[in-house]
């Protein structure tokens, strides 16, 4: 069964770097982009970027580029997305997805998501 | 970006009783060279990450009860519930993937009357 998991829960204070990871299995990871959307608390969802983990060829949305980075380790299965600065305004629930079909945007699998909290 | 605006916001149904939540696309969503229509709808529960339920407009993903249908094209689209059980309490999202970045609608939530 095709799984995404996520890292755990992160609390952070304004200005500190932070990474969160997503780990594929029961796929071939490599030929199947991977996706990430903001879920602020109580609001909607926000498609941020995508990355192809076999060339790592990388698409934001131009309201998070320059905001975030998206990688790929595709030799353990595995997409981040990370902060060089946390921002109270990072508050929110991050999912990864798995991207269906190559050449289309909509996904068939997601992780369980990742609660990321910035407060001092 | 294409936006995508969902009505109603909101909506009350009684059990049994057929669903419909609409979504409109700023622009076409229809690509001639394939006439398929990209778009897709969600379902998300509390505490839970959002499932797939049709793709391609109309198109169910699999183990998704056929009460669930999608129609419409070029920018007007619809989500039928035709049944409502218990279990379909939930906030529905559309989503454009004709271009990115793959858009999403509002969200409109489905609650029991």
């Amino acid at each position: 069964e095709v799984q995404l998991v996520q890292s755990g829960a992160e609390v952070n204070e304004p200005g500190e770097s932070l990474k969160i990871s997503c780990k594929g299995s029961a796929y071939n990871f490599t030929n199947y982009w991977i996706g990430w959307v903001r879920q602020m608390p109580g609001k909607g969802l926000e498609w941020m970027g995508i990355i192809y983990p076999g060339d790592s060829d990388t698409r934001y949305s131009p309201s998070f580029r320059g905001q975030v980075t998206i990688s790929v380790d595709k030799s353990i299965s595995t997409a981040y997305l990370q902060w060089s600065s946390l921002k109270a305004s990072d508050t929110a629930m991050y999912y990864c997805a798995r991207v269906a079909v190559a050449g289309t945007w909509y996904f068939d699998f997601w992780g369980q998501g990742t609660l990321v909290t910035v407060s001092s | 970006d294409i936006v995508m605006t969902q009505s109603p916001d909101s909506l009350a149904v009684s059990l049994g009783e057929r669903a419909t939540i609409n979504c409109k696309s700023s622009q076409s969503v229809l690509y001639s060279f394939n006439n398929k229509n990209y778009l897709a709808w969600y379902q998300q529960k509390p505490g839970q990450p959002p499932k797939l339920l049709i793709y391609w407009a109309s198109i169910r993903e699999s183990g998704v009860p056929d009460r669930f249908s999608g129609s419409g094209s070029g920018t007007d689209f619809t989500l039928t519930i035709s049944s409502l059980q218990a279990e379909d309490v939930a906030i529905y999202y559309c989503q454009q993937y004709y271009s990115t970045p793959g858009t999403f609608g509002q969200g409109t939530k489905l609650e029991i009357k």
